[in-house]
């Protein structure tokens, strides 16, 4: 089991380009998230998916909309990307929302000029 | 706004000390409660998780709660340079959209050799 992948590991845009964020998780899990995580604030959920098919906003939705392709797969996209979304981005899933526990993938390091 | 606060040191202990780190949240209505560590560079992983006042251990680690303080902490008992890493404190509770999962800004430890 690779359990929760990402790709890309590290990016640079330029302000203004978009781009996507792929997850999968082998799992089975119904549950997938998106963190964002900069210093000193700790990480901070922009968007999640409870069940294949469902997406809901988090603490910092604006600027990314998401996509839950199949129950594998939950992609996380930036349509005009800004210096202030420099961080690094981590996938995370969960066997259901009342099983709490959070698996995370390796993360992707954005940096935008 | 449902908060969780940690220190963020660095918190530094001699090799073979007990490490105490600390956590308070400000939603009285959190159920569950999690410890994840994070090496420097790496993504989260869960060490703990717990769910009623009192104590939990799992070999060197021990999870307290506290839910009339809204106090949890993690004790790691015979502390090695390897538990070098920032550790994440966080706290689930329940709204009207689910499940709310919220991370604090983690204190880093380091083990002195």
């Amino acid at each position: 089991n690779a359990g929760v992948t990402q790709t890309p590991k590290f990016q640079v845009l330029k302000t203004g380009q978009s781009m996507t964020l792929q997850c999968a998780q082998d799992m089975n899990h119904n549950s997938m998230y998106w963190y964002r995580q900069d210093p000193g604030m700790g990480l901070r959920l922009i968007y999640y998916s409870a069940s294949e098919g469902t997406t809901d906003k988090g603490e910092v939705p604006n600027g990314y909309n998401v996509s839950r392709l199949n129950k594998r797969e939950f992609s996380l996209r930036l349509e005009s990307a800004a210096p202030s979304q420099t961080s690094v981005y981590f996938c995370a899933s969960s066997e259901d929302r009342t099983r709490e526990t959070q698996y995370f993938g390796p993360g992707t390091r954005l940096l935008v000029l | 706004q449902k908060e969780v606060e940690q220190n963020s040191g660095p918190l530094s202990v001699p090799e073979g000390a007990i490490a105490s780190l600390n956590c308070t949240y400000s939603d009285r209505g959190s159920q569950s409660f999690f410890w994840y560590r994070q090496y420097s560079g790496k993504s989260p992983e869960l060490i703990m998780s717990i769910y009623s006042n009192g104590d939990k251990e799992d070999g060197r680690f021990t999870a307290q709660l506290n839910k009339a303080s809204q106090y949890v902490s993690l004790l790691i008992r015979d502390s090695q340079p390897s538990d070098s890493a920032t550790y994440l404190c966080a706290a689930t509770g329940r709204d009207n959209y689910g499940q709310n999962f919220v991370f604090g800004p983690g204190t880093r430890l380091s083990v002195l050799p």
